[in-house]
């Protein structure tokens, strides 16, 4: 069974673009979450999607957005980026719930903005 | 602001050695935790999910025991070996919602 695939691996980007990343989930999860890893932060949490709608948001400006498709694969979007955006973005995909079986995470897209 | 608490942060062992680490959370509004082994290079993997007090799981020669009435979870590791090296990061939940506040992680590195 195939595992959450994230496009790109890498990505080099210049103050003030903007990026897409994409998530594919594995085959039947609907919920689609999106997490930051920063070396100062850790793993912070930027939005779930379920059944193409957002669920869950956390405290990320607007600059960050997402969204699901009908195929439950998902992209996030940063507007103007900044240097602290540089960063590993993590997918994960789950069932409705992460209550039983936790998540499957994809291998991260590791943004640079220079 | 949830406050996830791992320690310790990095943990040297010689292979064989059995090993602990803490993770504490809020013990208020308690939905569930998680425990993730993160291997350099690669995916998080989930190890366990832990909903209910008193909560005891066991993967091979990992095991986690759970209190929610104190905030705090442990996770085990009997004879510790090199592959067990990596990242081990808990997760809490305090809704229903699919999203985590992690902890900052421990780091364990097994000498063969």
């Amino acid at each position: 069974k195939a595992g959450v695939t994230q496009t790109p691996r890498y990505l080099i980007k210049t103050r003030g673009q903007q990026v897409t990343l994409s998530c594919s989930p594995i085959s039947g999860h609907r919920s689609v979450s999106w997490y930051q890893q920063t070396p100062g932060q850790g793993l912070q949490f930027l939005f779930e999607y379920f059944s193409e709608t957002q669920r869950n948001k956390g405290n990320f400006p607007g600059r960050f957005s997402g969204r699901q498709f009908s195929n439950s694969r998902s992209e996030m979007n940063v507007s103007t980026l900044e240097l602290g955006d540089s960063a590993l973005y993590l997918c994960a995909s789950s069932l409705s719930t992460i209550r039983t079986h936790g998540y499957t995470f994809g291998s991260g897209t590791r943004l640079t903005v220079v | 602001i949830l406050n996830v608490e791992q320690s310790p942060q990095s943990l040297h062992v010689q292979e064989g050695d059995s090993t602990n680490f803490t993770c504490s959370f809020p013990s208020s509004n308690f939905y569930a935790l998680h425990w993730y082994r993160w291997e350099t290079a690669k995916s998080p993997e989930a190890l366990f999910v832990m909903t209910l007090n008193g909560d005891e799981k066991k993967k091979g020669r990992i095991s986690a025991t759970l209190n929610t009435k104190e905030g705090y979870s442990y996770l085990y590791i009997k004879g510790s070996q090199p592959e067990d090296s990596a990242t081990y990061l808990c997760a809490f939940s305090n809704n229903a919602g699919n999203m985590l506040t992690f902890g900052g992680g421990t780091r364990l590195m097994v000498k063969p």
